[in-house]
């Protein structure tokens, strides 16, 4: 069964600092990748995915994320984080069985310090 | 460009009460759908999920029950609430895949607040 894992459930980062956020996924069959953003008592946005092809993928918000095959890795990263980034984020990995289900990480909040 | 709403947005109901929610999507011919729940500080699980008119797949075995009247409504429901429902209840919507698992991201509602007192 597929398994996502975000290491670090808060992150703290500086305005204009870099931001990492972390995810390890575990997939039978080459996966198909999501990161989502939600704010506050908001449903979750697409911020970028990874289904074939280029493995550094551009997402909104100037984020972006790296599939890494051989490190089960997709990591997201934004060279300068905005106090508008503040939010909690959710790797997500496509289910490999039927209705196009989706399974998620617990979610990293991260908070920007001005 | 396809939309999806679902309502109430916050609801207060007392414990053994019934529930309804309801999620709508427009834009689109047979969606998948879905319906989590956000519990405080335990990320989304998966509820139900949908993949066509009266065709429900259950997670999770629990109080709640989904239904799907019509190929853009999906509904959830409770005969008799729990404190234990509270929580953020979410709805997304994907495009259909045939057979197994497509690259298809899912696309979600505004969400909501259920509190049961």
């Amino acid at each position: 069964a597929q398994s996502v894992t975000q290491l670090g459930s808060h992150v703290s980062v500086s305005e204009g600092a870099l931001v990492l956020l972390r995810c390890n996924y575990s997939s039978s069959v080459p996966p198909y990748l999501f990161w989502y953003v939600q704010y506050p008592n908001q449903g979750l946005q697409l911020l970028l995915k990874y289904t074939t092809g280029a493995t550094l993928v551009k997402g909104i918000n100037g984020f972006e994320a790296e599939f890494k095959k051989s490190e089960t890795s997709f990591h997201l990263t934004k060279p300068s984080a905005h106090m508008s980034d503040a939010a909690e984020y959710f790797c997500a990995v496509t289910d490999q069985g039927y209705g196009n289900k989706l399974v998620f990480g617990a979610g990293t909040i991260l908070r920007v310090k001005s | 460009s396809q939309t999806i709403h679902q309502w109430p947005a916050t609801l207060v109901q007392p414990v053994g009460s019934p529930l309804s929610l309801e999620c709508t999507v427009e834009g689109t011919s047979n969606p998948n759908l879905y319906w989590y729940r956000q519990a405080a500080g335990r990320g989304l699980q998966l509820l139900f999920y949908s993949v066509g008119i009266g065709q429900i797949s259950s997670e999770v075995p629990q109080n709640l029950s989904a239904s799907r009247p019509q190929d853009r409504q999906f509904i959830l429901s409770s005969k008799k609430l729990l404190l234990s429902d509270s929580g953020f209840y979410l709805c997304a919507w994907s495009r259909a895949t045939l057979g197994l698992a497509g690259a298809y991201e899912q696309y979600f509602g505004p969400g909501t607040r259920l509190t049961v007192t």
